[in-house]
This record gives structure tokens, C-alpha cells and sequence, in this order.
């Protein structure tokens, strides 16, 4: 078991480019969610999804896109990065009907110059 | 929405000693999740804990949901304990964590 996986570690983006930040995991949990994280702050979520095709915004939803296309996969988008997005962006994922406990991704850090 | 206060925001200590970190919140809530966020940045699942209490080895924590709070006990701290200690309740019937802002536990040797 991987558990949550996020790709890329570290990515630089210039103002105004777009890119995908992946998340998969590997323990058939139907919950996926996308946090970010800013300096010296909890988290705060994004964007969720409670199966797959369904998705739903969170509290910081502005200026990103996700869609979740398979029980694993839930991308985030990016398509038109704004300085105001350099964060560190944390996938989570969670069982549906075991319980409701959370398991984190690596983290993603993000810096838009 | 639901609000998270963590206290103390910061804490130093020195290696051996024990410390109690508190976490206030404002609504009814289904459970809670603890995470301790290492220096590396990893987000590390301690417990989740509805109600009462649990331990795992010099950590425990418990849970009043009638009172609205948790508390998360370290005994004998260790250097690796340092990092941000994050409390994330998940209230009512939603399955969205709420984060605090954390305690940053910083245990000298």
C-alpha cells in the first residue's frame, strides 16, 4: 500500500501558467479532498470529492478546477497561477464506511513568481 | 462554519518533560482527528478520537464532546516530538476536516 500519493514535490510556475497537481491513492477510499496549506496556518480545504464524478468546493475554491474521473485519481488545476496560490497543497482521502479518518498526502510546495 | 482554537500557540520544553495541548471548538462534532506536522512538513496521523480517551505510546488523547474539547497529553517529550501539533475537528454531518492553527512544540535537548 502507497497510500496517498502527489506529484510533483516541488514546482515553480511563472504568473498566468497552468498546471495539474496529481493525487492517487491506492486504498479504494471513495472521500478525496485538496488543502492548502500558507505559512504559519492550518489547513484549509479546497475542493472535495465524495465519489467518483462528484465534486464540490470547500472554503478556498477560487482559481482552481478538479474533476474525479476514477475511485484513485482526484487532479487539482491550476489554470492561471496567481502568486497569491504559492502554498503547500496537501491531497487527503478517507473512507466512506470504515470511518471517517483522514490520511494525508506528501505535500506538494508551489511557488508562483 | 465551525471555529478551532488551539492553545498554547507556541511551547518549549526540555527533553523529559510533559506538556498539555488544548483544543477549543464551537460546534457539535462527529470526531476529531490530531496530526503532528514534523519539521519536514509530513502531516502524521495521531488519533482520531470522537469521544473519551486513547493512547498510544507516551501520547494520548481525549475527547469531551459534550464540552467541546480535546486535549492532547506527551509524556517524557522527545526531540523528534518538535513540529506543529494540529487539532481538526469534523463537525455535524459533514466529512470536511477544520483545521486550528496549530501549537508549535519546539523540545530542546
Amino acid at each position: 500500500n502507497a497510500g496517498v500519493t502527489q506529484t510533483p514535490k516541488f514546482q515553480v510556475l511563472k504568473t498566468g501558467q497552468s498546471m495539474t497537481l496529481q493525487c492517487a491513492q491506492d486504498m479504494n477510499h471513495e472521500y478525496m479532498s485538496w488543502y492548502r496549506q500558507d505559512p504559519g496556518m492550518g489547513l484549509r480545504l479546497i475542493h472535495y470529492s465524495v465519489g467518483a464524478g462528484i465534486t464540490d468546493q470547500g472554503e478556498v475554491p477560487n482559481g482552481y478546477n478538479v474533476s474525479r474521473s476514477t475511485t484513485e485519481d482526484f487532479p487539482l488545476r491550476l489554470l492561471s497561477a496567481a502568486p497569491s496560490q504559492t502554498s503547500v497543497y496537501f491531497c487527503a482521502s478517507s473512507s466512506r464506511t470504515v470511518s471517517y479518518e483522514q490520511y494525508f498526502g506528501p505535500g506538494t510546495r508551489l511557488t508562483v513568481t | 462554519g465551525i471555529q478551532v482554537e488551539q492553545s498554547p500557540p507556541d511551547l518549549i520544553l526540555q527533553e523529559g518533560a510533559n506538556s498539555t495541548l488544548r483544543c477549543n471548538f464551537s460546534d457539535s462534532v462527529n470526531n476529531l482527528q490530531w496530526f503532528h506536522q514534523n519539521p519536514w512538513g509530513q502531516l502524521i496521523n495521531l488519533f482520531y478520537i470522537p469521544s473519551g480517551t486513547k493512547q498510544n505510546g507516551r501520547l494520548s488523547a481525549t475527547t469531551v464532546a459534550t464540552e467541546r474539547y480535546s486535549l492532547l497529553y506527551i509524556s517524557s517529550s522527545q526531540t523528534t516530538d518538535s513540529g506543529v501539533y494540529f487539532c481538526a475537528p469534523i463537525p455535524g454531518s459533514a466529512r470536511q476536516l477544520t483545521f486550528g492553527s496549530g501549537t508549535q512544540l519546539t523540545v530542546l535537548p
